[in-house]
């Protein structure tokens, strides 16, 4: 069963377009991470939010944690080629020994 | 800044052989982790380890083991190669969690098949 589901799973979009990723679980979660993933690299951490509700910017990327803790979202404005890969949001549950559970993954490609 | 490596960018084994995959990290963590990575299924936990000779099974753990003996190294071994186990293996090595700080650190990433 997975915990996180990801939607969707695949986009192609042009450049200067925005776009929102959606990370949807029935599970509670005490955090959730973002991570973006470039081909033949490992993911990379791009954000952690930790309460209900929070909104975090990182230059055109936009990031909430629903109010419940059991959702998140993504949101790009302006998308350029370089936000090509891809993202996977990553959830922590209390009393699960600290591990993340992961989502199924976005793949986004913005050409030009 | 932090170093994941892993022996292997490509691997290619034959079905029942006996296949090791290693992880190095140089950032003195004390858990590390082996995931593996499918298209549609995001990343799977195989085994992690809070710390050296520490492991646990992770949520598919079948047909794998691992070993820490050291700090540094966290080794995935696949007992008898299947080919179902064909993959991408990602290694990921954290701090030891203090104030919800999860932040993992990947490494590049092993492509194995197995025919």
């Amino acid at each position: 069963t997975q915990l996180l589901e990801q939607s969707p799973q695949f986009l192609s979009i042009q450049e200067g377009e925005n776009l929102t990723v959606y990370c949807n679980s029935s599970s509670v979660f005490s955090s959730l991470q973002w991570y973006r993933q470039e081909p033949g690299e490992g993911p990379v951490l791009l954000v952690t939010v930790v309460t209900g509700g929070e909104v975090k910017k990182l230059k055109r990327l936009t990031f909430q944690f629903g109010d419940a803790r059991k959702d998140s979202s993504l949101h790009i404005t302006a998308a350029q080629p370089g936000d090509t890969g891809l993202y996977l949001c990553a959830g922590a549950r209390t009393g699960t020994a600290s591990k993340l559970t992961f989502g199924t993954g976005t793949r986004l490609q913005v050409t030009l | 800044d932090v170093k994941v490596t892993q022996s292997s960018r490509y691997l290619v084994k034959r079905t029942g052989e006996k296949v090791f995959l290693e992880c190095v990290q140089d950032m003195d963590h004390e858990n590390m982790f082996w995931y593996r990575q499918d298209p549609g299924l995001g990343l799977r936990l195989i085994y992690f380890s809070y710390d050296v000779k520490m492991k646990e099974k992770g949520d598919i753990p079948e047909g794998y083991s691992v070993s820490r003996e050291k700090k540094e190294r966290f080794s995935l071994i696949l007992e008898s190669a299947s080919t179902n186990q064909t993959s991408m293996y990602l290694c990921a090595s954290r701090k030891k969690v203090l104030r919800g700080d999860y932040e993992q650190y990947f490494g590049p990433g092993t492509r194995l098949t197995v025919t």
